[in-house]
């Protein structure tokens, strides 16, 4: 069966330079979360987006912004980055909650993650 | 605000030792709570969930509202248990979910 596809899977920037990460969630979860994950460190919940509009929100940088397209890939943007951006992404999507209710939709399915390096 | 800890960064047990990964958390509403699991170069999975009230791979993690715990436990582990460990909770609204820092388990023959 299909899985949380993520790419790229390995992302190398020069800082103030700009990335893309892309995420494609399991067909009919229609809720995506974005984790980040430095050396030695727990996810970080960035931001989710249920039904294309954001849900909520995390410790997102000012200068990272996210959006969740009509088929419900997600794309997270980072600009401006910094030594301190290099990390493992994560993202992850959650059933819809019309088929497995509130309580099943709270489950989710982890991508294999992006590692971005900064140099 | 919510908060998820994971006291023990390292746990190192015998094969068919009991085995216990301490959680706490805070949080001000009814939370949902989770273990979820990551093996050597394996994604980020899901083990067990409170609600499910359910025993997986002879894990099992009860809710202790009092103590504000869900530690996880298993009588005898195995060395294919070795993994991180990540206990997690979603806030009421699911649309976010935090995890604590991990633990990493080492089950040693």
């Amino acid at each position: 069966a299909a899985g949380v596809i993520q790419s790229p899977r390995h992302l190398i920037k020069e800082k103030r330079e700009t990335a893309t990460l892309k995420c494609y969630p399991i067909p009919r979860h229609d809720t995506v979360y974005w984790y980040q994950q430095g050396p030695g460190q727990d996810p970080q919940f960035l931001i989710s987006f249920y039904e294309k509009m954001q849900s909520d929100k995390g410790s997102i940088p000012d200068r990272f912004s996210a959006q969740q397209f009509s088929d419900y890939h997600s794309e997270l943007n980072m600009s401006s980055l910094e030594l301190g951006d290099s990390a493992l992404y994560f993202c992850a999507s959650s059933p819809s909650r019309g088929l497995a209710g509130a309580s099943g939709a709270n489950v989710l399915t982890f991508g294999a993650g992006s590692r971005l390096t900064v140099l | 605000a919510q908060r998820v800890t994971q006291p023990e960064k390292l746990l190192s047990v015998f094969k068919g030792a009991p085995v216990e990964l301490k959680c706490n958390y805070s949080y001000s509403g009814s939370p949902e709570l989770f273990w979820y699991v990551q093996y050597s170069r394996q994604r980020l999975q899901l083990l067990l969930r409170h609600i499910s009230r359910e025993s997986i791979k002879g894990f099992t993690a009860d809710l202790n509202k009092g103590e504000t715990s869900f530690h996880l436990k298993k009588p005898f582990a195995q060395e294919e248990d070795s993994a991180m460990y990540y206990c997690a909770l979603q806030n009421t609204g699911g649309f976010k979910t935090i995890f604590g820092a991990g633990t990493r388990l080492f089950v040693k023959a």
